[in-house]
């Protein structure tokens, strides 16, 4: 079992605002990063570290953290934001890497 | 340009062993980390284990250890995951990553590797 919890499924309407969460006992310590995977490719990075956007990545991505929840907001989601979306951290030993379950996004 | 190349997909029979590669290209490939990464299929991700190909420091997900062996060989920029007998849940997508430090995240991915189990 995963020590990073997302919920499953999130729904957005077109334009408009959605976050993903990820929870973790770890996330009190370490930074959560998150990736875009599309059906039949490899995962891509989106956010790390405090609020990093890798060169590429559009700004409608953001991401912020409060105490055990890592969240990856969405401003303005567009048709092409619907996919899964996976959270990565640390595990609460800080050795081994963890990733969330994933949350499959859909645009309505 | 940074490149994870890994090799093609593999079909194989439960006991049978295999090694699979990732050749990284495009930068110093001994002073980075690699990762590798298994996807069951319509399964989330999994984080198997890390090597530094520098020194060949090498780390294990406990779920893994003892079941996969990580290897690298810096002479040719390849790093390898290995299995001695495959099993029919091994069936999966598996991806190497590259990261500079053993901390995620990675900033690059290779593009996979099948691996198909079946009798």
């Amino acid at each position: 079992s995963s020590e990073l919890t997302q919920d499953p499924a999130v729904s957005v309407a077109l334009g408009q605002t959605v976050r993903i969460t990820c929870q973790g006992d770890s996330l009190r310590r370490y930074y959560a990063s998150w990736y875009q995977q599309k059906p039949g490719q490899a995962p891509i990075l989106v956010i790390y570290g405090q609020n990093n956007r890798p060169s590429g990545i559009p700004d409608r991505f953001s991401g912020s953290s409060s105490g055990n929840t890592a969240s990856l907001t969405i401003t303005g989601a567009q048709a092409e934001d619907e996919t899964d979306y996976y959270c990565n951290s640390r595990d609460s030993s800080g050795i081994y890497w963890v990733f969330g379950g994933g949350t499959k996004l859909t645009v309505l | 340009e940074v490149q994870l190349v890994q090799s093609g997909a593999e079909v194989k029979k439960p006991g049978e062993s295999l090694k699979i590669s990732c050749k990284g290209s495009g930068y110093s490939f001994t002073r980075y980390w690699i990762g590798w990464v298994r996807q069951m299929p319509g399964k989330g991700l999994e984080w198997m284990g890390i090597i530094y190909p520098g020194d060949s420091d090498t780390r294990y997900s406990p779920s893994f250890q003892g079941q996969v062996t990580i290897s690298a060989d810096k002479s040719i920029s390849t790093a390898y995951l290995q299995w001695s007998s495959l099993k029919a849940s091994d069936t999966a997508m598996y991806y190497c990553t590259r990261s500079y430090t053993a901390a995620p995240p990675p900033d690059y991915w290779g593009q996979g590797t099948l691996v198909t189990v079946s009798s």
